[in-house]
Order: C-alpha cells, then structure tokens, then sequence
C-alpha cells in the first residue's frame, strides 16, 4: 500500500523567501509528525499532530516555523523568512494511533537548501 | 542527553551476521529499547523493539543484557542492502517521539 509521501522532494530556495513543505500521511492514521535531520546528525522532533491539532509543537526553532493539519489528514510546514541555518533534510512520519508503542512510518523527506 | 551510545561506524562482510552494539546504561524499567535503521536518501525505518526479552522478526534480533544497561541488534546474514545508519533509541510508553542520536554508519562490503 501507500507509504508516506512527501513533496517537493527537494527544494532550493533564496534567503529570506517562504516555504512550504507537504507531508500526505499513510491513510487512517491520526498521529503525524514532522522532524529535521541536519547533515551527519539523527532526525530531531519539531512537531507532533493528533488528528487536527498540534499536540506537541515544542521542537519548533523559533516562530518562524508553522505547521498546520486542517482536516487531519494532509500537513503543510511552513517556514517564513527562511535562514542558511534552516538548510536540512525534513523529515514526516505518522502513525495509526500516537499512543502506546505505535509503530512510526517515515516518508522519504524533503531536502531544503536555503541560498 | 543522550540515552544511548553506539559505535560511530561499522564494516561487516556480505553474508555475515552483523552485530551492532548499543548501551543504554540509565535505561528506567519502563523504557523500551528500539532499532531504526535509515538507509541513504530514505527516511528512517522501524527495525524491532524489545524490553527485557529478546526478539527476533523477518529483518533482526535483539539481544538485551540482563540488566538492560545495553543490548545488540543481530542482522543475520547481512547484505548490500543492509548498508545503512543504524539507530539505536530508548522510548518509554507515553513517548510519541522519538529521540534519536547520531547512530551507527554500518557498511556491509562484499
């Protein structure tokens, strides 16, 4: 069946710009989240959904990154006056429920160069 | 903080077990030990988990010391494919997220 897909696969952007990064997760399942993988370094968290909410936004840098699941299903991260310091591999995973020992799914990610 | 410490890179022969190592020494009773695996340009990959017990599945087993201060991930006849960075995570129940570190860098050569 479907994995978890994600897209654009790269994207290249100029300092300052706005972005948005999209995460369609494995169909029925309600808990989702995103990570950030800087190079050489494990996936760190920023952002936990159950169902339309954000649960857990504590590993979000700063305000400048937003992230919204409006119908629970699709999310959309965005980053808004984006930094060199923001270049990384974005990561989305979800999962059937978010609770007990639930198995996390990762899509391919997508890879942010910020000029 | 981290939890765990795991080699930073590993060679292994095509066709050999792989055994990759992971200590956990400040492990709490209800923390459970958890293998990703994340092979290049691919997002991270559920391997197997395990509390005290050890388990096997169709892609590794997991050895856990008595005293859960450390545990080995077994890839039994590794391959090409098997070429990847291998984490090495403790998670308790209530964590929906995961914690993962720098991993291990395992390159299977044949």
């Amino acid at each position: 069946g479907a994995g978890v897909s994600q897209t654009p696969s790269n994207k290249v952007t100029e300092k300052g710009k706005y972005v948005e990064l999209r995460c369609d997760p494995i169909s029925g399942h309600t808990a989702l989240y995103w990570y950030r993988q800087s190079l050489g370094q494990g996936p760190e968290f920023l952002i936990y959904f159950q169902g339309t909410g954000a649960a857990d936004d504590s590993g979000l840098p700063n305000d400048r990154f937003f992230a919204v699941r409006p119908e629970g299903s699709v999310s959309t991260l965005k980053i808004q006056r984006t930094e060199r310091g923001d270049s990384a591999v974005y990561l989305c995973a979800s999962s059937l429920t978010g609770q007990g020992l639930d198995e996390q799914f990762f899509g391919p990610g997508t890879r942010l160069t910020v000029l | 903080d981290a939890k765990t410490t795991q080699p930073t890179s590993m060679d292994c022969a095509e066709g050999r077990a792989a055994n990759l190592p992971c200590n956990h020494s400040t492990i709490s009773g209800n923390e459970y030990v958890y293998w990703y695996r994340q092979i290049h340009s691919q997002g991270p990959q559920y391997i197997i988990h395990g509390l005290k017990n050890n388990e096997t599945n169709e892609m590794a087993s997991l050895i856990i010391t008595e005293d859960r201060k450390s545990s080995t991930l077994i890839l039994p006849h590794a391959t090409l494919r098997d070429t990847a960075v291998y984490y090495c995570i403790v998670r308790a129940l209530a964590d929906y997220k995961l914690s993962f570190g720098a991993g291990t860098t395992v390159t299977v050569r044949a």
